[in-house]
């Protein structure tokens, strides 16, 4: 069956970097996303990246991609007080085509 | 902007109601999703559909069933609720996906205790 693990919590100082991983197992996986959820809200589409790259930058977001270990981080970099929020990777499901597999979501909180 | 929209956001309801949890989105979008988010757990897919009139079940559909009669709005039913289904419900959309990035959008979510 389909898994998708990353650590329920992580926290760190405003201007440190964040770090937040995620191990999948659908190695079929056209694209792989970070989905973020701030308090209150529902989730939006943060970033993806590609399954043929291993990197991609985007401001201050930079998305690895290790796909022979099934491994995706997220690095944020500057973190600041309003980052603090659950961050989802996630992967198509074998359910449908049209689903997406979540993970159990990072809690990230920036310490001011 | 795509807009999905939840009818409650918050909502108490005794053991045995039938409560209905109803989601619309004004975007045309073809496939519509339930899940239920659990600290822990992340987001588990309950009941999904492509069309109107058509559902299919998720990882977790024990419990709960869906109408979709009109392509914009999609509603959870829960038969008779019990204290195991107080959650986070979150409603999302999407286009058919193609071969660009996919999307879902989600709503802001219903908070639901049984109490």
């Amino acid at each position: 069956g389909e898994d998708v693990e990353q650590s329920l919590f992580l926290s760190v100082r405003e201007g440190d970097s964040s770090v937040i991983n995620c191990t999948y197992t659908d190695s079929s996986s056209t694209y792989l996303y970070w989905y973020k959820q701030e308090p209150g809200a529902g989730l939006q589409l943060l970033t993806y990246i590609f399954s043929n790259m291993d990197m991609k930058q985007d401001q201050r977001l930079t998305v690895l991609l290790n796909k022979k270990d099934k491994h995706l981080s997220l690095r944020i970099a500057d973190t600041q007080t309003g980052d603090s929020a659950i961050y989802f990777c996630a992967e198509t499901s074998q359910t449908g085509a049209n689903n997406l597999f979540f993970g159990t979501g990072t809690r990230l909180t920036v310490i001011p | 902007d795509v807009k999905v929209t939840q009818s409650s956001r918050y909502l108490v309801k005794r053991t045995g109601e039938k409560v209905f949890l109803e989601c619309v989105q004004d975007m045309d979008h073809e496939n519509m999703f339930w899940y239920r988010q659990d600290p822990g757990l992340g987001l588990r897919l309950i009941y999904f559909s492509y069309d109107v009139k058509m559902k299919e079940k998720g990882d977790i559909p024990e419990g709960y069933s869906v109408s979709r009669e009109k392509k914009e709005r999609f509603s959870l039913i829960l038969e008779s609720a019990s204290t195991n289904q107080t959650s986070m419900y979150l409603c999302a959309s999407s286009l058919i996906r193609g071969r660009a990035v996919y999307e879902q959008y989600f709503g802001p979510g219903t908070r639901l205790t049984v109490t």
